[in-house]
């Protein structure tokens, strides 16, 4: 079966600290996605990769940064965490031709206090 | 600006019933619609609609593309307790394989 691993189910980070979100996809796809889920608001990308070591800005990439050093592998961090990324985390992966749309983790609920 | 749009924002109904949710878009380029379903965890794959593609249906699930007044509905009769979800609704430009949500419908199915 087909998978989007997110390492962390639900996290609970201070104010200031460093956050790495990890997110894994055993499908051999090229393009990778990170999104963030607030009620009101829906999905908003914050970043996504089609290629190793490739990035590029979503919609709202202000105190976020990514890095994927392997094909199947794409983190997010959190610079300085601040308590309004509060948030559900999502992660996909499509086929670099767009295939069937995204296939997508379980999520991260980040609380930042 | 590129932007979808979902009504209603949530919904609640009685098991037996029909629901309609809607989905209108503004998209350059238009590529393809999908419709998501998202319980507790990751949301899942319902339909994909293309200019190919613009009318789908599996079991009591069916949904339609209208490329002309750019919206789409998703239909689903005689709900049960499990269609209790939110559903999204997603587009995508061509040139591109990034897909722009709506703020989805949260349907609530009561027993």
């Amino acid at each position: 079966d087909v998978k989007v691993t997110q390492s962390s189910r639900y996290l609970v980070k201070r104010t200031g600290e460093k956050v790495f979100l990890e997110c894994v996809q055993d499908m051999d796809h090229e393009n990778m996605f990170w999104y963030r889920q607030d009620p009101g608001l829906g999905l908003r990308l914050i970043y996504f990769s089609y290629d190793v070591k490739m990035k590029e800005k979503g919609d709202i990439p202000e105190g976020y940064s990514v890095s994927r050093e392997k094909k199947e592998r794409f983190s997010l961090i959190l610079e300085s965490a601040s308590t309004n990324q509060t948030s559900m985390y999502l992660c996909a992966s499509s086929p670099l031709t767009g295939g069937y749309g995204y296939t997508f983790g379980s999520g991260t609920r980040l609380t930042v206090v | 600006e590129d932007k979808v749009v979902q009504s209603p924002l949530s919904l609640v109904v009685h098991e037996g019933d029909t629901v309609t949710l809607n989905c209108s878009y503004e998209v350059t380029n238009f590529r393809s619609l999908l419709w998501y379903k998202q319980e507790k965890k990751a949301p899942t794959f319902l339909f994909m609609l293309t200019s190919s593609g613009i009318e789908k249906k599996s079991g009591r699930l069916s949904s339609i593309l209208d490329k002309k007044e750019l919206f789409s509905i998703l239909n689903i009769t005689a709900t049960q307790t499990g269609d209790s979800a939110i559903y999204l609704c997603a587009v995508t430009p061509s040139g591109t394989y990034k897909y722009i949500f709506g703020t989805g419908t949260r349907l609530k199915v009561l027993a």
